[in-house]
């Protein structure tokens, strides 16, 4: 199965504190990418960060980084010093293997509140 | 440079009713693709071409139609609009094809459909 999993349906963080949110996920490919998405109230998607499953680097874009732990199949993503920008719909995905089709699966999203 | 532009961004049809949704990206992607955005189930693929003339059904195309004449258009069609097809939804487009996570889909803005 190609499933991803958001445990958090809603969070919310006091600005400038850090939160993470969290991401699960089932492949059986060896190489692969994952992505969080941040939707905001715009309803506009934007690539927050990318990861490569082979590097075992986390990767890291400006206050957003993430934990990823391939062989518990987890995929974390933590924000440092959060803005009031950041309220926003966050969404973790991953290509699909090609037998499963051309795409993106995604989570069902977890909704971060900043609050001032 | 526009990216990927999605037309209307809102619309309300009857049940019955048919209507096309209208996507045109210019930054010469071959793969582009349907999304549509439900509460609590993420983004989910109604149809995906990877060319010109080429079309492949997703996860739930049922109700849906796709053409794909040029590389910068693909339309997305209700031939019959449903209730169940209320929702936001998403074209997105790639370089290629995105299994293998080194290609970032880019999304437009969304559309949101009520059907009543």
């Amino acid at each position: 199965a190609q499933t991803v999993t958001q445990s958090q349906p809603e969070m919310s963080v006091q600005e400038a504190e850090t939160v993470t949110l969290s991401c699960t996920y089932d492949t059986s490919e060896s190489n692969y990418y994952l992505f969080w998405y941040k939707q905001p109230p715009s309803r506009q998607m934007i690539l927050v960060i990318r990861q490569e499953a082979y590097k075992q680097q986390n990767a890291t874009e400006n206050r957003f980084s993430v934990n990823f732990q391939k062989a518990a199949k987890s995929f974390s993503l933590k924000i440092s010093d959060s803005q009031l920008g950041d309220t926003a719909m966050y969404f973790c995905a991953f290509p699909s293997a090609p037998e499963y089709g051309n795409k993106l699966v995604f989570g069902a999203g977890t909704i971060l509140r900043v609050k001032s | 440079n526009a990216g990927v532009t999605q037309t209307p961004k809102f619309q309300v049809l009857k049940t019955g009713q048919s209507m096309t949704l209208q996507c045109a990206q210019d930054m010469n992607h071959e793969y582009m693709s349907w999304y549509r955005q439900d509460p609590g189930m993420g983004l989910r693929l109604i149809h995906y071409s990877v060319g010109a003339g080429i079309t492949d059904q997703g996860e739930v195309p049922n109700g849906y139609n796709v053409s794909r004449s040029t590389t910068e258009d693909f339309p997305l069609r209700l031939l019959s609009a449903a209730p169940s097809q209320t929702s936001v939804y998403f074209c997105a487009s790639s370089p290629r094809g995105i299994s293998s996570g080194a290609n970032v889909l880019t999304f437009g803005a969304g559309s949101r459909l009520t059907v009543l």
